[in-house]
């Protein structure tokens, strides 16, 4: 079965500190990619998506990520972070033509003002 | 923003009674998801339809059902809600199936069973 898998639970950052979080999936298969963003009390927003074509994806609000397939990764990052990017990201994957899209458990980003 | 909305918002229910939450779209996408959301868990689908009256379960199926009469309309219910259904709801659409196109995510129905 896919699973996905975040590492860092909770991360507290600077402003202006950079920023990277973890994700790995464990499936055989081909995949598409995706981070989601939830801000406090809102729901949830797409950050990126990789489906095909350059590995390093770039999205919204300044985030990157990079799919690295002989990693099973797709780690997201941000050279700079903000304070209103205090949030709750989720890394998901999905098996290509199929219906059932896995999340990670999420990581709590807090940035310090 | 996508044109979803969820109600209720917030319910507070006891433990046996049935419950429905209702996801409406106004963007006439085909397809529509529920998910719950809990802490250490991330987000697990529930159920999704890929078109009126056509539905399929997802991995955390059991306890509840799903009924799609119209485009816009996609309605969970709990038969008989237990505690361990105590969670944030999300009801998404799509226009496209999930693996081709992005999902646009409802505000959320907070549901506590007492």
């Amino acid at each position: 079965a896919q699973s996905v898998s975040q590492h860092n639970h909770h991360v507290i950052l600077s402003e202006a500190a950079s920023l990277e979080l973890g994700c790995n999936y464990s499936y055989g298969g081909t995949v598409n990619l995706f981070w989601y963003v939830q801000y406090p009390g809102q729901h949830l927003q797409l950050l990126l998506k990789y489906f095909s074509g350059d590995p390093l994806v770039k999205g919204i609000k300044g985030f990157e990520a990079e799919f690295i397939k002989s990693k099973f990764s797709f780690n997201l990052r941000k050279p700079s972070v903000q304070w209103s990017d205090t949030a709750e990201y989720f890394c998901a994957v999905i098996d290509t033509g199929g219906f059932k899209t896995i999340f990670g458990a999420g990581t709590r980003l807090f940035v310090k003002a | 923003d996508a044109g979803i909305t969820q109600s209720p918002r917030h319910k507070v229910t006891e433990t046996g009674t049935p419950v429905t939450l209702r996801c409406h779209q106004t963007e006439n996408h085909r397809y529509m998801y529920w998910y719950r959301q809990d802490p250490g868990h991330g987000l697990r689908l529930i159920h999704y339809s890929y078109g009126v009256k056509d539905t399929d379960k997802g991995e955390v199926s059991d306890g509840y059902s799903v009924s799609r009469s119209k485009t816009e309309d996609f309605l969970l219910t709990l038969e008989s809600a237990t505690s361990s259904q105590t969670s944030v709801y999300f009801c998404a659409i799509s226009r496209t199936g999930p693996s081709t196109d992005t999902q646009y995510f409802g505000p959320g129905t907070r549901l506590t069973v007492l």
